[in-house]
Parts: C-alpha cells; sequence; structure tokens
C-alpha cells in the first residue's frame, strides 16, 4: 500500500521554539488527518482536514490542505514538554482507506 | 465521545496459539480497520471491513483472519501465532467514504514467545 513521505524523521527542540512537520504524496487525496501517538497508545486525532488550501487551527497547532491537495503541513507554535511524541499524517482519497505517513518524532528539550 | 476499545493492551502468547484481539467502536461506523505497527514500518494495514460479514485484505493479511459479526465489533485473528507477528496493533473506525475521520483504539501490545 501506499506510504506518505513525512519529514523530518524526527526533531529535538527547546522548549517554547515553534515547530514544522509536513507530508507529501503521489496521489491525490481528499481528507488530511493529523494524529499524535504518546508511547504505548494508540494514535490521537488532532486535526481534520477536507478542502484543498483549507487552514485549521486546534489550540497551538495549525495544519493546511496543500493546494495540489498531494500535501500537508502542521506546525506547534511555542512548544512544551507534553508535546512530545510521535506526529502522524494520513491521507485518504476516494475509497475507504486511509495512507499514513512514517511519522516524526519530537523531543522537546525543557 | 468517540470510542474505540480493543480489549488487551498488553498479550503474550506462545508460538502456535490462536490468539483473538477484539475490537468495538461505540460510532457507529461502518468502517472498521486493522493495523501493525512496527518500528520504522509505520502503520500497515491488515484487514478491513466496510460492512457487517464483509472484509476485505490489507497490505499484510497473511497469518490473519477477521471476524465482524455485528457492526460494532471487528475481530482480528492469528490462527497460529509466529514470533515474527509480535508487534503493536491497532484498531480504528470511521465513517464509510471520506464522510469521516478514522478514530483508534489504545492498541494493543503482542509479544509471540
Amino acid at each position: 500500500g501506499q506510504q506518505l513521505n513525512q519529514s523530518p524523521q524526527s526533531m529535538f527542540i527547546q522548549e517554547g521554539e515553534d515547530v514544522s512537520m509536513n507530508c507529501t504524496s503521489s496521489s491525490i487525496f481528499n481528507t488530511w488527518l493529523w494524529y499524535k501517538q504518546d508511547p504505548g497508545e494508540g494514535p490521537v486525532l488532532l486535526i481534520a482536514l477536507y478542502k484543498a488550501g483549507e487552514l485549521t487551527s486546534n489550540g497551538r497547532l495549525t495544519a493546511q490542505f496543500g493546494i495540489t491537495r498531494k500535501d500537508s503541513f502542521l506546525n506547534i507554535s511555542a512548544s512544551i514538554p507534553s508535546d512530545v511524541g510521535i506526529y502522524f499524517c494520513a491521507g485518504q482519497g476516494t475509497g475507504n482507506q486511509f495512507y499514513f505517513g512514517t511519522g516524526t518524532s519530537l523531543t522537546v528539550i525543557p | 465521545d468517540v470510542k474505540v476499545t480493543q480489549s488487551s493492551r498488553y498479550l503474550v502468547k506462545r508460538t502456535g496459539e490462536k490468539v483473538f484481539l477484539e475490537c468495538v467502536q461505540d460510532m457507529d461506523h461502518e468502517n472498521m480497520f486493522w493495523y501493525r505497527q512496527d518500528p520504522g514500518l509505520g502503520l500497515r494495514l491488515i484487514y478491513f471491513s466496510y460492512d457487517v460479514k464483509m472484509k476485505e485484505k490489507g497490505d499484510i493479511p497473511e497469518g490473519y483472519s477477521v471476524s465482524r459479526e455485528k457492526k460494532e465489533r471487528f475481530s482480528l485473528i492469528l490462527e497460529s501465532a509466529s514470533t515474527n507477528q509480535t508487534s503493536m496493533y491497532l484498531c480504528a473506525s470511521s465513517l464509510p467514504g471520506t464522510k469521516g475521520d478514522a478514530f483508534f483504539g489504545q492498541g494493543t501490545r503482542l509479544t509471540v514467545v
């Protein structure tokens, strides 16, 4: 199955810094989703995007659905220690299946 | 609140055992999915179901089967567990098509010894 290209693979940042990660696909998607996964837990949905160009915020998180419909990015502003985890993107085309990125591991140094 | 519940957080099974992983959702979602997650490999789809008694193979169905007798419940079965099936298993559910987002359970960490 298709896997999305997610970058960077890992990030080490100071508390208070902003974070940016992105996801690209070779296929067009109708939906982009961003998840956070804590160690030993299931992914939790952070933001969902349904239209090309859409920009959506959830607290300190902002995500955008790329105009080409083949990419999306997630920004975290003013990072805090509890932002630590793995962030995944997911895309969905016209079918029922979701396709996932390989994840970005975020470490926040206090 | 949306809820997907997996029956076990941690399981340890012996090689050759038959293993059942259960998943229940309370959102009346048509679609349900089973993934396994391994370091460096991301989430890989094992099976999914878009309706009761319907199932479709994902990317890595070998060694697994599934059962969906009721809309809210989707079971993953390892017919004869092997050590290479040691993994984190994640269940998810969604509305059909592009109408809804995928919600995950808390995961089952399976170790086969």
